[in-house]
């Protein structure tokens, strides 16, 4: 059991350019969502998926596409890097519902430098 | 809406001390509340959550946290501190479904010998 797994865990990109950052997980949860983690800023929610073809915005979403073909699989798309966009962005899992106490599980990070 | 408050971003102490890490939440519903731990260049860990059963948490390493509602607390304490302990800390509110976690902004321990 892997839990969350990241990749890759360092990028730097030019200013314009495009990627896309790998999450996957194998606990079959429903939820998955992006963050990124600045200074002082603890971590904020970019978008959010509670099953397979289905997302959504979280708190900080622009410059950033995601989509949900699979249970499994949550990339995130950077669409033109900017610096704005350095950050350490986490992928974290759990299950869904309407529950109140599920543990959010948080893949390693991947830390991006935009220059 | 709903905020968390960490009131220190830095604490330090001494090895074999208590710590104390502060938070304060604001909420309209009742909240689920967690502590993580982020070593350096680390993903986060669940430390423990309080879920409206007892008050008085308990996670692991040796730290527990107790939800004071009149206060709109929920600190986070250790007996006594081990080196391994430094990391950042972050206190993390939810009211609803998984998608809605409100982060504080953390504290960084800091443990001396």
């Amino acid at each position: 059991n892997a839990g969350v797994t990241q990749t890759p865990k360092f990028q730097v990109l030019k200013t314009g350019q495009s990627m896309t950052l790998q999450c996957a997980q194998d606990m079959n949860h429903e939820y998955m969502s992006w963050y990124r983690q600045d200074p002082g800023m603890g971590l904020r929610l970019i978008h959010y998926s509670v099953g397979a073809g289905i997302t959504d915005q979280g708190e900080v979403p622009n410059g950033y596409n995601v989509s949900r073909s699979t249970t499994e699989d949550f990339p995130l798309r950077l669409l033109s890097a900017a610096p704005s966009q350095t950050s350490v962005y986490f992928c974290a899992s759990s299950y869904s519902g309407q529950g109140l106490s599920y543990e959010q599980y948080f893949g390693p990070g991947t830390r991006l430098t935009v220059t | 809406a709903q905020s968390v408050t960490q009131l220190d971003s830095h604490v330090s102490v001494s090895e074999g001390t208590p710590v104390l890490l502060r938070c304060n939440y604001s909420s309209s519903y009742s909240p689920s509340l967690f502590w993580y731990v982020q070593h350096p260049n680390k993903g986060l860990q669940l430390l423990l959550k309080y879920t409206s059963a007892a008050t008085l948490v308990k996670g692991i390493n040796g730290f527990e946290a107790e939800f004071k509602k009149s206060e709109t607390s929920f600190h986070l304490t250790k007996p006594s501190a081990h080196m391994s302990d430094a990391a950042e800390y972050f206190c993390v509110l939810t009211t609803g479904t998984a998608s809605k976690l409100t982060f504080g902004t953390g504290t960084r321990l800091q443990v001396t010998l």
